[in-house]
């Protein structure tokens, strides 16, 4: 079984500068994929990054980079230049899958953490 | 390319009814998986479906289904409806042809169990 904790439910940031969001996950497999889904209060889940677990190197997506420490699993967030339309919650989740499992399906999040941008 | 779209987008249902909910995945994807969202019990998984097969399931009462068309289209079943039902449903999909594939989710039903 997999388990993601996201232990800050909000969050505060300042226009323009760099805000981090803490994951750790819990899992026994080997292989696994890590995300971050950002959700606006109209409730469509955002897809910002990815990180496998077999990845050298950091993920990094425009001003959204992954600080992947897989000895502590952690897989936290990092939003740089924030900016006020950045406001919401973020969710960190992950797959696992069995060596020759085909399932691609199921992703397990974590609670959540509020982020609020202030001008 | 158009994204995943679900309806309907709001539901409001009273206890012992049954609803059906749509997903059309976003044109190309043979996965498609539905979550159900609440503020107690936060995301969870409901169950995953590829090219018209049941894949995976979470931990949800028989009285949630679903099924998938030919065509990826997907839709879930609540029978019997609870006031725990009571949620917003967000349908994701996926080509699935690899195991970093990201899921692409739409922007849910919301529905509210009298």
């Amino acid at each position: 079984a997999q388990k993601i904790t996201q232990t800050q439910p909000g969050m505060f940031v300042q226009e323009k500068e760099a805000v981090t969001l803490d994951c750790t996950y819990d899992t026994s497999d080997q292989s696994y994929g890590l995300f971050w889904y950002k959700q606006p209060s109209s409730g469509e889940m955002i897809f910002l990054i990815y990180q496998g677990s077999y990845d050298e190197q950091n993920a990094t997506e425009g001003r959204y980079s992954l600080n992947f420490q897989k000895a502590r699993k952690s897989a936290n967030l990092v939003i740089s230049a924030s900016q006020l339309g950045d406001s919401a919650m973020y969710f960190c989740a992950m797959r696992a899958w069995e060596a020759g499992g085909t399932s691609y399906g199921k992703l397990t999040f974590g609670q959540g953490t509020i982020l609020t941008v202030h001008p | 390319k158009a994204g995943v779209t679900q309806t309907p987008r709001y539901l409001i249902k009273t206890r012992g009814q049954q609803v059906t909910l749509s997903c059309s995945p976003i044109s190309g994807h043979r996965s498609v998986s539905w979550y159900q969202q609440t503020p107690g019990q936060g995301l969870q998984f409901l169950f995953e479906y590829f090219s018209e097969t049941q894949r995976n399931k979470g931990n949800f009462p028989g009285r949630f289904s679903g099924r998938q068309f030919s065509n990826s289209r997907s839709e879930m079943n609540v029978s019997t409806l609870e006031l725990g039902d009571s949620a917003l449903y967000l349908c994701a999909s996926s080509l699935a042809r690899g195991r970093s594939e990201t899921q692409y989710f739409g922007p849910g039903t919301r529905l509210l169990v009298l």
